[in-house]
């Protein structure tokens, strides 16, 4: 089957740096993307990586290793209004080689003062 | 300002009715998608459509229905036969870049609840 698997709550401080990993496993892979949802509202998009490497948006990097089957969402300088879910996603094929996202469950980030 | 519109933004259902969500979007989009959020979870595609007209189930396609007669129109109808339907549902739209990209826009949500 097809998995994607993140910690389900990470809990860091306000200014300090966090990691959020991914692994999946999928039959096939484009690319890895990052989203991130507040409370009750809609999934924004983050950042997008196809090649292996770090990908710096601002405070927010993302890294991938497709060999790994690994990424990472980093969050730099944390602030208040950092504390939501993170989701990633998968990029695939579906059986009619239609772009398909396969998205993992999320991670729900706990910023303390 | 572009983007897409959800509406209504919270619904209550009896058991054995059917509903329809609204998803209009002005980005001139072609994609466009139904997801289904339940608590802690991840999205789990409902439907998708590539261009007008035509549409593809996704993975929980059952007790849905779609119909894509304009572009910037993607409706949702949750129908008796689903028997779970209380969920939050989001409707969200890419361009022809962002297929490749992984980049969805999305709407503000529908939360259905069945009393």
């Amino acid at each position: 089957g097809q998995s994607l698997e993140q910690p389900s709550e990470v809990t860091a401080v306000e200014g300090a740096i966090v990691q959020i990993n991914c692994t999946y496993q999928t039959s096939g892979f484009y690319g890895l993307s990052w989203y991130q949802q507040h409370d009750g509202g809609a999934p924004t998009f983050l950042s997008y990586n196809a090649l292996d490497g770090l990908e710096e948006t601002g405070r927010f990097s993302s890294f991938l290793s497709r060999s790994d089957s690994y990424g990472y969402l980093l969050l730099q300088e944390l602030q208040m209004k950092d504390s939501a879910s993170y989701f990633c996603a998968v990029r695939d094929h579906d059986k009619d080689s239609n772009y398909q996202l396969i998205w993992g469950a999320g991670t729900k980030l706990i910023i303390k003062p | 300002d572009g983007g897409i519109t959800q509406s209504p933004k919270y619904l209550f259902r009896k058991e054995g009715q059917n509903v329809t969500l609204s998803c209009e979007q002005n980005l001139n989009h072609d994609a466009m998608y139904w997801y289904r959020q339940d608590p802690g979870q991840g999205l789990r595609l409902i439907y998708y459509s590539q261009i007008v007209n035509d549409f593809q189930k996704g993975d929980i396609a059952e007790g849905y229905s779609v119909s894509r007669e304009k572009k910037e129109s993607f409706p949702l109808t949750v129908t008796s036969a689903q028997k779970n339907p209380t969920a939050f549902y989001l409707c969200a739209s890419s361009a022809s870049s962002g297929r490749a990209t992984g980049e969805l826009f999305f709407g503000e949500g529908s939360r259905l609840t069945v009393l």
